[in-house]
């Protein structure tokens, strides 16, 4: 079984700020790493996700986030917030070979003050 | 494509009563999830489909849970009786594939709240 801890739950940072949002797992299988965004009163959509290869994943939209097997870990990072990144954003985990199960994190809320 | 679709997007109801969630995949995916999202729990995977088909049912609370998917095209999530503490948003999600890269497509979600 997989698990997910994002031990934030809230993230307030200035805008124009970096942020770091936190994100540990546990398998006892190899696994793929994802993290989603939900903005207010909508679904959840992938942000980015690590499969293999490169251990720095990077989204369009500036986030990133680097995979550490030895501290079994997939931060996500930004140089520079703007006020529309404001949202929760979910750490999740699957198993990188067999069914679709994901599990995901309780989510930490990004809040970006003006 | 239009997305997942989920209905009614808000729902109030009393204690007792009988709620019915729906959802529309996206057309060609294969697998359909219905979650659970709440404050205390943060979001639960309670079923997933593939081909139509109940594949993982762990997730579900309790009898008074059920889920369909009659077509491809549309799946159901049935609370009877309801109960207060089954307030909560419920996304319902498709993906493509078995293929372990594909990720999950989530629809806007349904607020249940039961009185």
């Amino acid at each position: 079984a997989q698990s997910v801890t994002q031990l934030d739950s809230q993230v307030p940072v200035f805008e124009e700020a970096p942020v770091e949002l936190r994100c540990n797992y546990s398998s006892s299988v190899s696994v793929y790493l994802f993290w989603y965004v939900q903005y207010p009163n909508q679904g959840l959509q992938l942000l980015l996700k690590y499969l293999s290869g490169s251990t720095l994943v990077e989204s369009i939209n500036g986030f990133e986030a680097e995979f550490n097997k030895s501290q079994t870990s997939f931060h996500l990072r930004k140089p520079s917030v703007h006020i529309s990144d404001t949202a929760e954003y979910f750490c999740a985990v699957r198993p990188s070979g067999g069914y679709q199960k994901v599990t995901f994190g309780t989510g930490t809320k990004l809040q970006v003050i003006p | 494509d239009a997305g997942v679709i989920q209905s009614p997007r808000h729902e109030v109801t009393e204690m007792g009563q009988e709620v019915t969630l729906r959802c529309k995949p996206i057309s060609g995916h294969d697998y359909l999830f219905w979650y659970r999202q709440t404050m205390m729990r943060g979001l639960e995977l309670l079923i997933y489909f593939n081909n139509n088909v109940p594949i993982d049912d762990s997730g579900m609370p309790e009898d008074r849970f059920s889920a369909k998917m009659p077509n491809a095209s549309f799946s159901t999530l049935k609370i009877q009786p309801s109960e207060p503490r089954d307030s909560a948003v419920y996304f319902c999600a498709s993906s493509p594939s078995f293929r372990t890269t594909d990720t999950q497509y989530f629809g806007p979600g349904t607020r249940l709240t039961v009185l």
